[in-house]
């Protein structure tokens, strides 16, 4: 059974940083790209960032280009966003998904970031 | 970035009645569009992807159709447990973006 399980979200600061983690089993993590993906309270679904199945080659949001890095350890397979120089508008939760040029048919539960002073 | 438009943002109907909501891209897609049903507090769930196939395990009162640039998702007898937000994605070009949702409340 394929589980994807988001950890490391929590309040922060204008201007702070958060790495979130997503933990992934039941699947060959190495085989697929991998996605994040974010919900502002009572918003629509973001697309946030993307990686390669090897890790070679990352996409990012305009909105978060620049700011947030997607990067995967295949050996322990998991998936990181870093976030960096947070703004309130990134308050969300933001969840993992399998795959990226394809539907994403396995969603982790999400984790709560929000920005806040 | 291609541009979802999705209607109605929110929609009141009654236990088995036939439901619809479109979604139109701003450009072609062919049929690399996907369906998610989410309910408050939960991740989405994926019901059709590829316009018009149905996920494994998902009732048959739920279908796709359309390519091009319209699409049409359709819940032919609603049930009191499709009460949830609706969403269309396109992922024929990076970035994937969404539909802006469509709100299913029960009349």
């Amino acid at each position: 059974e394929v589980q994807l399980l988001e950890s490391g979200g929590g309040l922060v600061q204008p201007g702070g940083s958060l790495r979130l983690s997503c933990a992934a089993s039941g699947f060959t993590f190495s085989n697929y790209a991998m996605t994040w993906v974010r919900q502002a309270p009572g918003k629509g679904l973001e697309w946030v960032s993307a990686i390669s199945g090897s890790g070679e080659n990352t996409y990012h949001a305009d909105s978060v280009k620049g700011r947030f890095t997607i990067s995967r350890d295949n050996s322990k397979n998991t998936l990181w966003l870093q976030m960096n120089s947070l703004r309130v508008e990134d308050t969300a939760v933001y969840y993992c998904a399998k795959g990226v040029d394809s539907a994403w048919s396995h969603w982790g539960q999400g984790t709560l970031v929000t920005v806040s002073s | 970035d291609i541009h979802m438009t999705q209607s109605p943002s929110s929609l009141s109907a009654s236990v088995g009645d036939r439901v619809t909501i479109t979604c139109q891209a701003s450009q072609d897609i062919i049929n690399y569009l996907n369906w998610y049903q989410q309910k408050p507090g939960k991740a989405p769930k994926l019901l059709i992807y590829d316009a018009s196939n149905l996920e494994t395990g998902v009732p048959s009162r739920f279908s796709g159709s359309g390519s091009g640039t319209d699409f049409t998702f359709t819940i032919s007898s609603l049930q009191p447990e499709d009460i949830a937000t609706y969403y269309c994605q396109q992922y024929h070009n990076l970035p994937p973006t969404f539909g802006q949702g469509t709100k299913l409340e029960i009349k």
